[in-house]
């Protein structure tokens, strides 16, 4: 059975670059999350989407990010002005709806900012 | 201080102990308790959750709440070498859909 899948696997870009990151949900998941995992850490969370819509974004660290997910299924996240700091793992989780007890992750995505 | 604290390990243990890892929260608006297993390189796949003060069973595994003490712990039973990964705790804020983490205990059962 098809899981979560985040492409691409690894990304490595250069300080100032725009990178985009995607995530394709379980079938039939209609909520979705994005958290990031820094070295020896636990994940962070970013932002929640029930359906098309971001229902909580509070955990975005400022303004050069962002995340769509247009039709309710596959979800992008956008870097902008790509920092340093931003290098971590991006994970990417699914849900059914309001079932935030059992969210399914993906193997995420390595982005290293040079 | 952390809302969710979590001893990183590593934990060392030889096949067929029990093993037990644990997490403190201080936050009394959680409200979901999950435990999370990490394999180097790869995403946390979810082992168990519960809700309420108590113990839960799944083969091997036992997830246990007390809710009055704010500590949660993961009891493995006759570990094996394929145990060896990274648990993460995870936390539900109250009604939101977020989850808090802790930073994970690294976990090594060698034969």
């Amino acid at each position: 059975g098809a899981g979560v899948s985040q492409t691409p696997s690894n990304k490595v870009t250069e300080k100032g670059k725009y990178v985009e990151l995607r995530c394709d949900p379980i079938s039939g998941h209609t909520a979705l999350y994005w958290y990031r995992q820094s070295l020896g850490q636990g994940p962070e969370f970013l932002i929640y989407f029930q359906g098309t819509g971001a229902a909580d974004d509070s955990g975005l660290p400022n303004d050069r990010f962002f995340a769509v997910r247009p039709e309710g299924s596959v979800s992008t996240l956008k870097i902008q002005r790509t920092e340093r700091g931003d290098s971590a793992v991006y994970l990417c989780a699914s849900s059914l709806a309001g079932r935030r007890e059992t969210q399914y992750f993906g193997p995420g995505t390595r982005l290293l900012v040079l | 201080q952390k809302e969710v604290e979590q001893d990183p390990g590593p934990l060392s243990v030889p096949e067929g102990a029990i093993v037990s890892l644990n997490c403190t929260y201080s936050n009394s608006a959680f409200q979901y308790f999950m435990w999370y297993r990490q394999y180097s390189r790869k995403g946390p796949e979810l082992l168990m959750y519960t809700y309420s003060s108590g113990n839960k069973e799944d083969g091997r595994f036992t997830a246990q709440v007390d809710k009055s003490s704010k500590y949660i712990s993961l009891f493995i039973r006759d570990s094996q070498p394929s145990d060896s990964a990274t648990y993460l705790c995870a936390m539900s804020v109250g009604n939101t859909d977020k989850l808090i983490f802790g930073t994970g205990t690294r976990l090594q059962v060698f034969p």
